[in-house]
């Protein structure tokens, strides 16, 4: 079955620091998806990302880059000089088949003034 | 931008009430899903809906159900709600069958059960 976790609960930094969220993941499928959100104060969670698991590129979208590697089954997010409006939960999925996801955990995130 | 809308952002209800949390997109999605988030448990799949009058369980659905009469439209439903069922219901949307687009987000509902 599709698993994926979050180890890290919680984590806070000072602004401007380098941040990584770390997402390890297990699936039998050859073909596959991985996603992060982000789920700010609001609620609402945000679809930041989507890789499959045949692009292993790394992507870079302004202060945020993601670094696939099937070899260890991670898929972690690092943001580059953190701010406070970073501050949120985020999340790592993975598709479960048709339709359906199965999230981590989630890492709340804390970027201290 | 696609639109999910969830009827309640807070709502307070006593033991053994029926409770109905709705939920709407305005994006024409196939898919529609409801989850509960509780600390440490990160979202878990209650219910989902690939189309009109059609559902399939998730990973908890005791306790639950739900109903999907249009497409737009996705509903659950506690029958007797009961206070292990306080947490956060996020409901979600999606186009395609494949599981590779992304889930859109409402903002959430804070259910307490008193």
């Amino acid at each position: 079955a599709q698993k994926v976790t979050q180890a890290q609960t919680e984590i806070s930094v000072v602004e401007k620091e380098d941040v990584t969220l770390d997402c390890v993941y297990e699936t039998r499928d050859t073909t596959y998806y991985l996603f992060w959100y982000k789920q700010p104060p609001s609620g609402e969670l945000v679809f930041l990302i989507r890789r499959n698991s045949f692009d292993e590129q790394n992507e870079i979208s302004g202060r945020y880059s993601w670094n696939f590697q099937k070899s260890t089954s991670s898929f972690n997010f690092t943001i580059t000089a953190s701010q406070v409006v970073d501050s949120a939960v985020y999340f790592c999925a993975l598709n479960q088949g048709a339709q359906k996801l199965v999230f981590g955990q989630g890492t709340r995130l804390t970027i201290n003034p | 931008d696609v639109k999910v809308t969830q009827s309640s952002r807070y709502l307070v209800k006593r033991t053994g009430e029926k409770v109905f949390l709705e939920c709407v997109q305005d994006m024409d999605h196939e898919n529609m899903f409801w989850y509960r988030q509780d600390p440490g448990l990160g979202l878990r799949l209650i219910y989902f809906s690939y189309d009109v009058k059609m559902k399939e369980k998730g990973d908890i659905p005791e306790g639950y159900s739900v109903s999907r009469e249009k497409k737009e439209r996705f509903s659950l439903i506690l029958e007797s709600a009961s206070t292990n069922q306080t947490s956060m219901y996020l409901c979600a949307s999606s186009f395609g069958r494949l599981g590779i687009q992304p889930q859109h987000f409402g903002d959430g509902t804070r259910l307490s059960i008193l």
